[in-house]
């Protein structure tokens, strides 16, 4: 079956200018979460989903970024007036259902650079 | 802040068994023990998960400390695929993934 999809898979922009980046859950999927992964980091939490709503998003970073998903899919990050210092890969997980009890299944990632 | 603390890294030799400790010494009564692994260039991926059993699937064996806090991945033949990054993960609402165990495969 079809894996957590992300797109684009690279985006390269130049500093101040807007961004959106996609996710494609696995369908059935009610939990959608959000990370980013800077150069030889580990993997940053951003944000949480539980089916459309957001119970947590103690993990953005600044007012620039906002998410939103639309019922159990598609799930959208937005980076306003990007800045150097969010280059890093933008990765989404999915999984059965929140808290801890499911696996996530993470998609491949978004590349993002801002020069 | 409740986290997890790992090794940074280890190494092995092709086919002996790996056992990868991880420390969660705050985690709450009903969080999960999860362990991924991100291959070089890739995604995390899920290998195991667990409650208070040791847990066993085609991956790996989780073994869990009696009392939760500390568990161990067991990579019973390492291969050379195995080596990655290895996160043990703080469960809960949300996710916290430190810097992980980079473990490194000798042919």
């Amino acid at each position: 079956g079809a894996g957590v999809s992300q797109s684009p898979s690279n985006k390269v922009t130049e500093k101040g200018k807007d961004v959106e980046l996609r996710c494609d859950p696995i369908s059935g999927h009610t939990a959608l979460y959000w990370y980013r992964q800077r150069l030889g980091q580990g993997l940053e939490f951003l944000i949480y989903f539980q089916g459309n709503s957001a119970p947590d998003k103690s993990g953005l970073p600044s007012d620039r970024f906002s998410a939103e998903r639309t019922g159990e899919s598609v799930s959208t990050l937005t980076i306003q007036r990007t800045q150097q210092e969010d280059s890093a890969v933008y990765l989404c997980a999915s999984s059965l259902g929140g808290w801890s009890s499911y696996e996530q299944y993470f998609g491949p990632g978004t590349r993002l650079t801002v020069t | 802040d409740a986290k997890t603390t790992q090794p940074n890294s280890m190494e092995s030799n092709e086919e002996e068994p790996v056992h990868l400790p991880c420390n969660h010494s705050t985690i709450s009564g009903t969080d999960y023990i999860h362990w991924y692994r991100q291959l070089p260039s890739q995604g995390p991926e899920y290998v195991i998960h667990g409650l208070t059993s040791n847990v066993n699937n085609r991956m790996a064996s989780l073994a869990i400390a009696e009392d939760r806090k500390s568990s161990t991945l067991i990579l019973h033949r390492a291969t050379l695929r195995d080596a990655a990054v290895y996160y043990c993960p703080r469960g809960g609402q949300n996710f916290v993934f430190g810097p992980g165990t980079r473990l490194s495969v000798l042919p």
